[in-house]
């Protein structure tokens, strides 16, 4: 199996702020990976797909790159819809995987 | 626009089973692959499994096999998902979502998620 993991699992921000975070993945999966954003009590949300692509309807304040075994999700300039978790995840191959999350909190 | 209409919140005890049911429109019934991931209070998303959109090819997790069994039904475009001999490590939230027409595509709809709780 794939293996994904996050980095930071917690991150301290304010709005305005620019803020990265890692998914990195245990074996190269090229580019097939998604970022989801997850609000309490509600299902992930589709941001990034194919590692660069941003879904229809997402703020381009959003983005993704990477490729092979490293890939970053950045916000450019928080605002205050943006505080909430974010998951990497691998569709390369079954099983698919997702990262543990990083919980984006309002410094 | 389209959704992914799930079933209700479930209790069930050690050793039972639990059906749910995941409502899709014509087109993705037809067309789309449908997933299952599950949820843990507080912890993070696991993916379970996947039906195809001719129901002929099923994948899930080692972690779920004999345990798991997906199925649709023709006739309501619905997607079920049993799983059984449960535990009270099973308590989570399972959603089911869109994968893409093809194997290896990411999720672009999600349904809101079937709270299951095991318990005594």
């Amino acid at each position: 199996d794939i293996q994904m993991t996050q980095s930071p699992s917690t991150l301290s921000a304010s709005v305005g702020d620019r803020v990265t975070i890692t998914c990195r993945a245990s074996h190269s999966i090229s580019t097939w990976l998604a970022w989801y954003q997850q609000k309490p009590g509600k299902a992930p949300d589709l941001l990034i797909y194919d590692a660069s692509s941003l879904q229809t309807g997402v703020p381009s304040r959003l983005s993704g790159s990477g490729s092979g075994t490293e890939f970053t999700l950045t916000i450019s300039s928080l605002q205050p819809d943006d505080f909430a978790t974010y998951y990497c995840q691998q569709y390369n191959s079954y099983p698919y995987t997702f990262g543990p999350g990083t919980k984006l909190e309002i410094k | 626009q389209e959704q992914l209409v799930q079933s209700g919140a479930e209790v069930k005890k050690p050793g039972a089973s639990v059906k749910i049911s995941c409502k899709t429109s014509g087109n993705t019934f037809i067309n789309y692959y449908i997933h299952w991931v599950r949820q843990a209070p507080g912890q993070g998303l696991e993916w379970m499994g996947v039906i195809n959109p001719t129901g002929g090819s099923i994948s899930d997790a080692q972690k779920f096999q004999g345990r798991v069994t997906m199925t649709r039904d023709t006739s309501t475009s619905t997607v079920y998902m049993e799983l059984s001999s449960l535990r009270s490590e099973d308590t989570a939230v399972y959603h089911c979502a869109r994968g893409g027409t093809t194997r290896g595509r990411y999720f672009d709809l999600w349904g809101r998620g079937t709270l299951v709780t095991v318990s005594s």
